[in-house]
């Protein structure tokens, strides 16, 4: 199975800040990486899909970048609704797999 | 409007069985793959298993081979987790999803429902 590293696991951010957060697979799987928000309590939302597709209705302050098997998901600037933990997936090959997850709290 | 609704969770001992279903509407049923996804106590997402349009396809995590079985019926627009031999590691809340179409990603899930497998 295609395994994903994210980091940082955690990071602590103001209102305002850029928040960048990296996945990394452990094998090339071309540009075939979604992102997600999860707040607690509720469903992830998809935001980006193909690495950098952003989903309809997502804002623009959310980006992705990457192929291969080096991924970002930027956030440009910190709202009060981001403070969430974020996950990556993989959908290059089954079973599809999840990075650990990234909680953005507020600092 | 897309929705899913899941029901069927609950709390079973090591060794049960639990049979989830996912209600859906607002959308064509039989035109999309279906997920399961759950996410464990204090842990990430991990996916569970995916049946494709008309079950031609199915697939499943291997943690979950051999005792879980995902299947639908597209006349009643409902899929389902058969879950058997239930161990205390599978206890989380489970989500339906489904497949952005042409991609396996998850543009739309249900609000999850509760396994807790427990003595």
């Amino acid at each position: 199975a295609i395994q994903l590293t994210q980091s940082p696991s955690s990071l602590s951010a103001s209102v305002g800040d850029r928040v960048t957060i990296t996945c990394r697979a452990n094998q090339g799987i071309y540009s075939a990486l979604a992102w997600y928000q999860q707040k607690p309590g509720e469903a992830p939302k998809l935001l980006i899909y193909d690495a950098s597709i952003l989903e309809n209705g997502v804002p623009s302050r959310f980006s992705g970048s990457g192929s291969g098997t080096d991924f970002t998901l930027t956030i440009s600037s910190l709202h009060p609704a981001d403070f969430a933990t974020y996950f990556c997936q993989q959908f290059n090959d089954y079973p599809l797999t999840f990075g650990g997850g990234t909680k953005v709290e507020i600092k | 409007e897309v929705q899913l609704v899941e029901s069927g969770g609950g709390l079973v001992k090591p060794g049960g069985s639990l049979r989830l279903s996912c209600a859906a509407s607002g959308f064509t049923f039989s035109g999309y793959t279906m997920n399961w996804v759950r996410r464990a106590p204090g842990r990430g997402l991990e996916w569970v298993a995916s049946v494709s349009s008309n079950s031609d396809y199915i697939y499943n995590t291997d943690s979950v081979k051999g005792r879980f079985t995902i299947s639908r019926d597209n006349a009643k627009t409902l899929f389902y987790l058969q879950m058997n031999s239930l161990r205390v590691e599978d206890t989380g809340v489970y989500f339906c999803a489904r497949d952005r179409l042409a991609w396996a990603v998850f543009d739309y899930w249900g609000q999850g429902t509760l396994v807790t497998v427990s003595s």
